[in-house]
């Protein structure tokens, strides 16, 4: 079946620390796919879409991610994260067959000051 | 704009009573979609309209699950009769381009609790 995989449900960095939440899929088709994250309290918002083009993503608040498809992956990283990046993060991976957008679990990230 | 409002945040009922949750996608936007999202499963999508009209609802689990979308202001999701398992976190989100490969926009979800 065709599924979304996020490694980690918990994370806890310090600030500064780097960051890499991994993501991976099962499909073999063409994908498009996205960070999404949810600040506490809040609605998901977009940080970062691939399509098409360079495989290394730039976002908002510093995030990119690299999609590497012989991997099947869409890492999200961060060189240096703040306590305000406290949030869950889902990767999202549009399926063109069967015109399906899945969600990851997502990952819970905790920042301490 | 005001971004994709829904309504109740919270709603709290007992098991068998039916639920209404409420969704205005952002103006412009031509679609509008329904997930939910629980510690089991994660962000399930239920059911996405395109121009009011309903593409696919295989998300939706099962008959006591209906939605409608009368105008493009405005959709409805209702349970009918609610059970504990329904208990969740729903979120309405629109787009503007009627596919699931562009951004959607998320409302800030009904936290649903069935007694």
């Amino acid at each position: 079946a065709q599924s979304v995989s996020q490694h980690n449900h918990h994370v806890i960095l310090s600030e500064a620390a780097s960051l890499e939440l991994g993501c991976n899929y099962s499909y073999g088709g063409t994908v498009n796919l996205f960070w999404y994250v949810q600040y506490p309290g809040q609605h998901l918002q977009l940080l970062l879409k691939y399509f098409s083009g360079d495989p290394l993503v730039k976002g908002i608040k510093g995030f990119e991610a690299e999609f590497i498809k012989s991997k099947f992956s869409f890492n999200l990283r961060k060189p240096s994260v703040q306590w305000s990046d406290t949030a869950e993060y889902f990767c999202a991976v549009y399926m063109e067959y069967g015109n399906k957008l899945v969600f990851g679990a997502g990952t819970i990230l905790r920042v301490k000051s | 704009d005001a971004g994709v409002i829904q309504s109740p945040r919270h709603e709290v009922t007992e098991m068998g009573q039916e639920v209404t949750l409420r969704c205005k996608p952002i103006s412009g936007h031509n679609s509008l979609f329904w997930y939910r999202q629980t510690m089991m499963r994660g962000l399930e999508l239920l059911i996405y309209f395109n121009n009011n009209v309903p593409i696919d609802d295989s998300g939706m689990p099962e008959d006591r699950f209906s939605a409608k979308m009368p105008n493009a202001s405005f959709s409805t999701l209702k349970i009918q009769p609610s059970e504990p398992r329904d208990s969740a976190v729903y979120f309405c989100a629109s787009s503007l381009r009627g596919n699931l490969n562009t951004e959607a926009f998320f409302g800030q979800g009904t936290r649903l609790t069935v007694v």
